[in-house]
């Protein structure tokens, strides 16, 4: 079946603009997560969902930052008023399970979106 | 608050020799421990896991890792490096509840014919 996809696959804007970045996750996962993975860095958990709540938003580093996921499958990253230290890898990784899990559930990750800010 | 520690950013090692990726762990609890590589273009790619049971782990690709609690180390191994083998590699523990990843800086291994 088909992974985790993420669109688009690179993204270039100007500081200042709005960017949304999209991840559609495995059919059937009802957890999703968004990590940030700077040059030379492993990826930084942002926010994570099980379906369409966000049960844990801690990752976000500012309030430019915002997901949505409405309807527990898509989701989209959000950020406004980009900035230069935005410039980063935007991973998208879903599992099965979630909340009150207890035991992991591999999670499985897309491409990424690599997001430059000029 | 859990964390990682890979103590080389870069490990160089010829086709057909063995590999050692060290990997050092902080947990406030009994933690799960993960290797992933990425390859270039690649999405990440989980190679195995440590989740309480057995402290050797065998994974995909004929890499092996050992959980030694008395080190807090978690250091992956292979018998006889690849050239596909070449690629980025993550020592990754879980935050609480399983569902955060924590990921180490990464350690980029080389391959050399």
């Amino acid at each position: 079946g088909a992974g985790v996809s993420q669109t688009p696959s690179n993204k270039v804007t100007e500081k200042g603009k709005y960017v949304e970045l999209r991840c559609d996750p495995i059919s059937g996962h009802t957890a999703l997560y968004w990590y940030r993975q700077s040059l030379g860095q492993g990826p930084e958990f942002l926010i994570y969902f099980q379906g369409t709540g966000a049960a844990d938003d801690s990752g976000l580093p500012n309030d430019r930052f915002f997901a949505v996921r409405p309807e527990g499958s898509v989701s989209t990253l959000k950020i406004q008023r980009t900035e230069r230290g935005d410039s980063a890898v935007y991973l998208c990784a879903s599992s099965v399970g979630g909340r009150g899990q207890t035991s992991y559930n591999e999670q499985f990750f897309g491409p990424g979106t690599r997001l430059t800010v000029l | 608050a859990q964390s990682v520690t890979q103590l080389d950013s870069h490990v160089s090692v010829s086709e057909g020799t063995p590999v050692l990726l060290r990997c050092n762990y902080s947990s406030s609890y009994s933690p799960s421990l993960f290797w992933y590589v990425q390859h270039p273009n690649k999405g990440l790619q989980l190679l195995l896991k440590y989740t309480s049971a057995a402290t050797l782990v065998k994974g995909i690709n004929g890499f092996e890792a050992e959980f030694k609690k008395s080190e807090t180390s978690f250091h992956l191994t292979k018998p006889s490096a690849h050239m596909s083998d070449a690629a980025e590699y993550f020592c990754v523990v879980t935050g609480t509840g399983f569902q955060k990843l924590v990921f180490g800086t990464g350690t980029r291994l080389l391959v050399s014919p």
